[in-house]
């Protein structure tokens, strides 16, 4: 079946433009993260959401970032009056992670390239 | 705050040499998760290891966690071109908001042919 998809795979914003990431998991799966990837680091944890409940967002780097999963399927990352330093690819990565808890792999999807200027 | 250390962050070898990347954390891990990323790709999972002293093998490439859960390493025998990429291990942490995932700054294997 489909893997996990994300959209636009590039996006070029002027700095204090507001942006939309869009993330389509893999259908079923339960759990949801989003991460940041600077260039030559590891992904770092932002969000993550079980169903339509976003039960962590502890790595959301300030309120300008905002993630949301309202009918627990398709996710979105909003990014508000974007700063310079939000340049990074987003992964988003689905689980299917049945059980509160439960340890899944993670199946990545291709990353959104966001380049502010 | 919780931190996961990974080395080398670079190694470069030989077709057919052997690789070795270390992941160390200063705290006990409950599992540990590998994956790789290949240049330009998104990260795939290779592995999870749960047990104290656990080794799991994946044809040429074995995954290991220390008796103390403390940290991982995962070896490549005679190495492949197709080995090429960034090598990330990544912790699962839970805490009273449900669960994420701390990732190493990744080891990055080059293979000269």
């Amino acid at each position: 079946g489909a893997g996990v998809s994300q959209s636009p795979r590039y996006k070029v914003a002027k700095r204090g433009q507001d942006v939309a990431l869009r993330c389509d998991p893999i259908s079923g799966h339960v759990s949801l993260f989003w991460y940041q990837q600077a260039l030559g680091q590891g992904p770092e944890f932002l969000t993550y959401f079980q169903n339509e409940a976003q039960l962590d967002k502890s790595g959301l780097p300030s309120d300008r970032f905002f993630a949301e999963r309202p009918e627990g399927s398709v996710s979105t990352l909003k990014i508000q009056r974007t700063q310079q330093e939000d340049s990074a690819v987003y992964l988003c990565a689905s689980s299917l992670g049945r059980v509160a808890g439960d340890l899944n792999e993670q199946f990545f999807g291709p990353g959104t390239r966001l380049t502010v200027l | 705050g919780q931190q996961v250390m990974q080395i080398p962050q670079y190694q470069h070898v030989q077709e057919g040499e052997d690789f070795t990347t270390y992941c160390n954390s200063s705290t006990t891990l409950s599992n540990i998760q590998w994956y790789k990323q290949r240049p330009g790709g998104h990260p795939v999972f290779l592995i999870q290891l749960v047990k104290s002293g656990e080794v799991k093998k994946q044809k040429r490439l074995t995954f290991q966690f220390g008796e103390a859960k403390k940290n991982s390493s995962l070896h490549i025998t005679a190495t492949q071109t197709t080995d090429v990429g960034t090598y990330f291990c990544a912790e699962v942490h839970r805490d009273n908001y449900g669960q994420n995932f701390v990732f190493g700054p990744g080891t990055r294997l080059s293979v000269l042919p």
